[in-house]
């Protein structure tokens, strides 16, 4: 039982390059979601997707972009990467909808830019 | 707006002793209200959930939680705490009409030997 599958684990990068964060999930789940986590501020909603096909900015969208390839995943994009943002993200997918369903987490990757 | 805060930022207990961790949050109306734990290197499990009846509910790992609608908590607590419960807990509240949580800045728990 896999739940929330995130690669990879580490990156480095270089200022400017660009890199795809994959998830996936293997619950069924509707919704999904991207976050990030710097020390002393908690989780951070980058983006997230209410469901297949839709894809809603959160508390810090800037410089990132996603795609719902499928029900199964989501995926985040830095098309040129910064130092700020160097840190650990998340993804999470719950039921989604009404009914308070909570979220389920991967491990995260942890980014580091150069 | 929406917010959750946790005031304690580190918290040190001894092994044993009772342990209370805070959160408060401001929301329009009565959230879904959660705490979850996270270890080292690890994504965050969910320990318990609020939703609505009794205001005590009890969680994984024997971790509880009460809400007081009129102080705006959802404080966590646990008994006797063991040396494993070291790790770093968030709170989270989310709207009735949808799953777009909140998390507080996280509470790191140290204990003692």
């Amino acid at each position: 039982n896999a739940g929330v599958t995130q690669t990879p684990k580490f990156q480095v990068l270089k200022t400017g390059q660009s890199m795809t964060l994959q998830c996936a999930q293997d619950m069924n789940h509707n919704s999904m979601y991207w976050y990030r986590q710097d020390p002393g501020m908690g989780l951070r909603l980058i983006y997230y997707s209410a469901s297949e096909g839709t894809t809603d900015k959160g508390e810090v969208p800037n410089g990132y972009n996603v795609s719902r390839l499928n029900k199964r995943e989501f995926s985040l994009r830095l098309e040129s990467a910064a130092p700020s943002q160097t840190s650990v993200y998340f993804c999470a997918s719950s039921g989604g909808g009404a009914g308070g369903q909570p979220q389920h987490f991967g491990d995260g990757t942890r980014l580091s830019i150069l | 707006a929406q917010s959750v805060t946790q005031p304690d930022i580190h918290i040190t207990v001894s092994e044993g002793a009772s342990l209370e961790l805070r959160c408060n949050y401001s929301y329009g109306a009565t959230p879904y209200l959660f705490w979850y734990v996270q270890s080292p290197g690890q994504g965050l499990q969910l320990l318990l959930k609020y939703f609505s009846g009794d205001t005590l509910v009890q969680g994984i790992k024997g971790f509880e939680a009460e809400f007081k609608r009129s102080q705006s908590s959802f404080n966590l607590r646990k008994p006797s705490v063991h040396w494993s419960d070291a790790a770093e807990y968030f709170c989270a509240v989310g709207p009735r009409d949808f799953n777009k949580f909140y998390f507080g800045s996280g509470t790191k728990l140290n204990v003692k030997p």
